[in-house]
Order: structure tokens, then C-alpha cells, then sequence
């Protein structure tokens, strides 16, 4: 199964919104309400901001928000800061019953 | 406190053979779904296996046949066997734990490096 489809960067200033997306198929995104997204910082471990489409974990910044539309779910960051800057992957499960096949990574920029 | 350590890593030629360890603390492993995620260098992460609790188990196409998962409740550990290893095998491999019923990565080991390389 190919990778889900990301843009390869994106980038905002200080205080700014920025949505990612993040585009499958009705086998992937489309066809299930479990998408979720995780934060990479180079070197370190990836980071759950995101599950079942629009939830956030516990205690993680309401900054962070998750939406689906038929094939396509996005990532909206607000209020982008500095510490933002990482690479953002979508992942989802699919109809082969597996849990993650991800996207492939957005870099985001904060300029 | 939940906590993954991955070992077991190193460097091999290709056809060899490698295990990965995850140690778990904080929760049972067996009670959970667990799978491998590995980021090849300058690329993305890729689901790699995930074993269910009830024991199922499931692969990626790209190490279907060659890559073997499997937990020892007694250790609470989760392994993974390489076996057959291509150079594009080389990456950095993540433990990483999913709740019953749910298909999110809620926590991750720190990653071990497996370089296939002769």
C-alpha cells in the first residue's frame, strides 16, 4: 500500500495558522475514522498530537487540531511558535486491519 | 510510568540476521497491540509489524516472510526478528504501543539503528 500523501513542507510565521493535509483513500482516511498525527523532532521519539481524527491526548496544547473530509484529513496548528518546527505525519489504519500506514511527512517552517 | 527500550541493533551484511528487544515497564505488553515503526535515513516512518493481544500478527509487504514479530510475557518484551536483510532495510526501528481498539501510537520507544551494509 502506497504512503498517504503530504505536502513536503510548509511554513508560517510567529502567531499564524497553518493547516497540513494529509490524502488517502476510501481504504485509508476515507474509509475509517481513525487518523491520527504525530510531531518528529529530528532525534527524538515522535510524539501522539492527534487520534481518531480530532482528539488530542492529554494535556496537549489546544493549538493543535485534527479534521477529515471524504479522503483528506488536515492538521491545523495555530498560534504557530518556534517549537513547532518538526516533521508532521499523518498515519491511518486500513482495510487490510493494520494500524499504520503513514503519510509522507510534512516539514514545517517557522519563519 | 510507561516506558519502551528498544535494543538489539548494529551493523550486518545482507542475508544476515538480527533481533530487536523492546522492554516494557508501566504496562503489560501482552495486554496491548504492539508494533514496529522504522524511519530508513532522509525518509519517512514505516509501520513496520504489530502483534494484537490476542495474539495476531501482521506485516508490512516489504518484510512479509523475512521479519518475524513475537512478545515473551514473562519479560514483558516485545521482539522482532530480521532475518534475510537488504541494504534498504537499513533504519532506525521504534517499538511503539497502541491501546486495545485503537490504531494510534500513544507511546514509542527511543529507536534502535539497524545498518545492513557488507
Amino acid at each position: 500500500q502506497s504512503a498517504l500523501t503530504q505536502p513536503a513542507s510548509v511554513s508560517g510565521s510567529p502567531g499564524q495558522s497553518i493547516t497540513i493535509s494529509c490524502t488517502g483513500t476510501s481504504s485509508d482516511v476515507g474509509g475509517y475514522n481513525y487518523v491520527s498525527w504525530y510531531q518528529h523532532h529530528p532525534g527524538k521519539v515522535p510524539k501522539l498530537i492527534i487520534y481518531d481524527v480530532s482528539n488530542r491526548p492529554s494535556g496537549l496544547s489546544n493549538r493543535f487540531s485534527g479534521s477529515k473530509s471524504g479522503n483528506t484529513a488536515s492538521l491545523t496548528i495555530s498560534g504557530l511558535q518556534a517549537e513547532d518546527e518538526a516533521t508532521y505525519y499523518c498515519s491511518s489504519s486500513t482495510s487490510t486491519n493494520t494500524p499504520g500506514l503513514f503519510g509522507t511527512g510534512t516539514t514545517v517552517t517557522v519563519l | 510510568e510507561v516506558q519502551l527500550v528498544e535494543s538489539g541493533g548494529g551493523l550486518v551484511q545482507p542475508g544476515g540476521s538480527l533481533r530487536l528487544s523492546c522492554a516494557a515497564s508501566g504496562f503489560i505488553v501482552s495486554s496491548n497491540s504492539m508494533s514496529w515503526v522504522r524511519q530508513a535515513p532522509g525518509t519517512g516512518l514505516e509501520w513496520v509489524s504489530v502483534i494484537y493481544s490476542g495474539g495476531s500478527t501482521y506485516y508490512s509487504d516489504s518484510v512479509k516472510g523475512r521479519f518475524t514479530i513475537s512478545r515473551d510475557t514473562s519479560k514483558n518484551t516485545l521482539y522482532l526478528q530480521l532475518n534475510s536483510l537488504r541494504v534498504e532495510d537499513t533504519a532506525v526501528y521504534f517499538c511503539a504501543r497502541s491501546v486495545p481498539g485503537s490504531y494510534y501510537f500513544d507511546y514509542w520507544g527511543q529507536g534502535t539503528l539497524v545498518t545492513v551494509s557488507s
